[in-house]
């Protein structure tokens, strides 16, 4: 199995709503990744999980809580965003978390394109 | 270099014809040069890894090369198909105090013409 879901596909929520965005693996993969990509711009990182710790955290706006229940799963809790926060939300993850290792493959999860009305 | 960058932006080709592109980063912390493929509605999909200067990777039509000293790696199609088409982003895995980042270039965005 060498896929990353993540759920919703979209998600549309008022500047008021809690929401959370989901993402698991079942690859044994030590390192997860929060990305953000808005229309025609790359990927931008936005949080690392490794062996289920916050690692880094690229100075994201409180208004998005990481979390990592355990080694497959990982969350962003969402509160009191704004319109400028709608954009394409990627979960990724690899296998080693640490600072070794040359298998540092990121596998991709689709999505979940989120809308901020 | 402070960013990852790619060029060109985007390209159109004709069905057979072979193209390359550029991905500049940063040298220093430097671990390893990833190369992603990622096509509408789908997740990004690596295509390679590399890690020493003078590498060459290749998976089929595709191959990549990479120089660590100077910061920069090429991808090289060979006789493109429709199939393609898709963004092809490169990224820079980069060791860090507080751990290991993943930085992607703005891409290139290929498209194949019949």
């Amino acid at each position: 199995d060498t896929e990353v879901t993540q759920t919703p596909k979209h998600l549309v929520m008022g500047m008021t709503n809690k929401k959370s965005l989901k993402c698991e693996q079942h690859m044994g993969h030590r390192a997860m990744y929060w990305y953000k990509q808005k229309a025609k711009k790359p990927p931008e990182l936005m949080f690392v999980y490794s062996y289920e710790k916050l690692s880094i955290n690229e100075s994201v706006p409180s208004r998005f809580s990481p979390e990592c229940p355990n080694s497959s799963l990982l969350n962003l809790h969402l509160h009191a965003l704004q319109p400028e926060d709608s954009a394409l939300y990627l979960c990724a993850s690899s296998l080693f978390g640490g600072t070794g290792g040359p298998n540092t493959e990121a596998f991709f999860g689709q999505g979940t394109r989120l809308t901020v009305v | 270099i402070l960013n990852v960058e790619q060029s060109p932006q985007s390209l159109h080709v004709q069905e057979g014809d072979s193209t390359n592109f550029t991905c500049s980063f940063p040298s220093s912390n430097f671990y390893a040069l990833h190369w992603y493929r990622w096509e509408t509605a789908k997740s990004p999909e690596a295509l390679f890894v590399m890690t020493l200067n003078g590498d060459e990777k290749k998976k089929g039509r595709i191959s990549a090369t990479l120089n660590t000293k100077e910061g920069y790696s090429y991808l090289y199609i060979k006789g493109s198909q429709p199939e393609d088409s898709a963004t092809y982003l490169c990224a820079s895995y980069i060791l860090t105090g507080g751990g290991n980042k993943l930085t992607f270039g703005t891409g290139t965005q290929l498209k194949v013409e019949l």
